[in-house]
């Protein structure tokens, strides 16, 4: 069965640089979700779309932005790029909006150096 | 705000015991409730979704019960084996679908 990809799987930035991560939900799924997961932590909820809208937000700092594209693929623009951001970012996505159950990527790890 | 709570923190068992983990959360407005698989850094692997209106759900060796009123759900792994052992998270989701995590169980299952 088909999964959730993300691209690119590793990433080595400097700091103030810019990233660009990609999403490909599953096939007929319209809602993706982005987490970030940092070195022992939990997942953090950023952002989320349906349809090609955003539907909610969480602790996404101002230098990052997302969106989601009429394929339903999702990109998370990350810009000015501290320290602090090195970590697991995860996409995920589900069938039915807020009922079905999400279904996670591999992740990209980002480190910023 | 929705927090998360996960105990224990780690559990290691022999192989072939039954052991349940626990994950308690503060909002009772819960819209469903999930259980995640992580081995160490991978990807998370859904195991349980239980929707509010629902109790239990089962799928293999595993079942998870949720009870809205005391805000905890439990995860049951029967007959555990050394393949079982990773971190596993529950997560509660709102209306909108964003998931809140807990801190995680580390399990670890020798032979």
């Amino acid at each position: 069965a088909a999964g959730v990809i993300q691209s690119p799987r590793h990433l080595i930035k400097e700091k103030r640089e810019t990233a660009t991560l990609k999403c490909y939900p599953i096939p007929r799924h319209d809602t993706v979700y982005w987490y970030q997961q940092g070195p022992g932590q939990d997942p953090q909820f950023l952002i989320s779309f349906y349809e090609k809208m955003q539907s909610d937000k969480g602790s996404i700092p101002d230098r990052f932005s997302a969106q989601q594209f009429s394929d339903y693929h999702s990109e998370l623009n990350m810009s000015s790029l501290e320290l602090g951001d090195s970590a697991l970012y995860f996409c995920a996505s589900s069938f039915v909006h807020s009922t079905d159950t999400q279904y996670f990527g591999p992740g990209t790890r980002l480190t910023v150096l | 705000k929705q927090e998360v709570t996960q105990i224990p923190a780690a559990l290691s068992v022999p192989e072939g015991e039954n052991l349940v983990l626990n994950c308690s959360f503060t909002d009772s407005a819960i819209y469903n409730l999930q259980w995640f698989r992580q081995d160490p850094g991978k990807g998370l692997t859904s195991l349980l979704l239980i929707q509010s209106s629902q109790r239990e759900q089962t799928s293999g060796r595993l079942n998870a019960s949720l009870d809205k009123s005391s805000g905890r759900s439990t995860l049951y792994i029967a007959a555990s084996q050394p393949g079982d052992s990773a971190t596993y998270l529950c997560a509660g989701g709102t209306s909108y679908g964003k998931l809140t995590f807990g801190q995680g169980t580390i399990l670890t299952v020798h032979p």
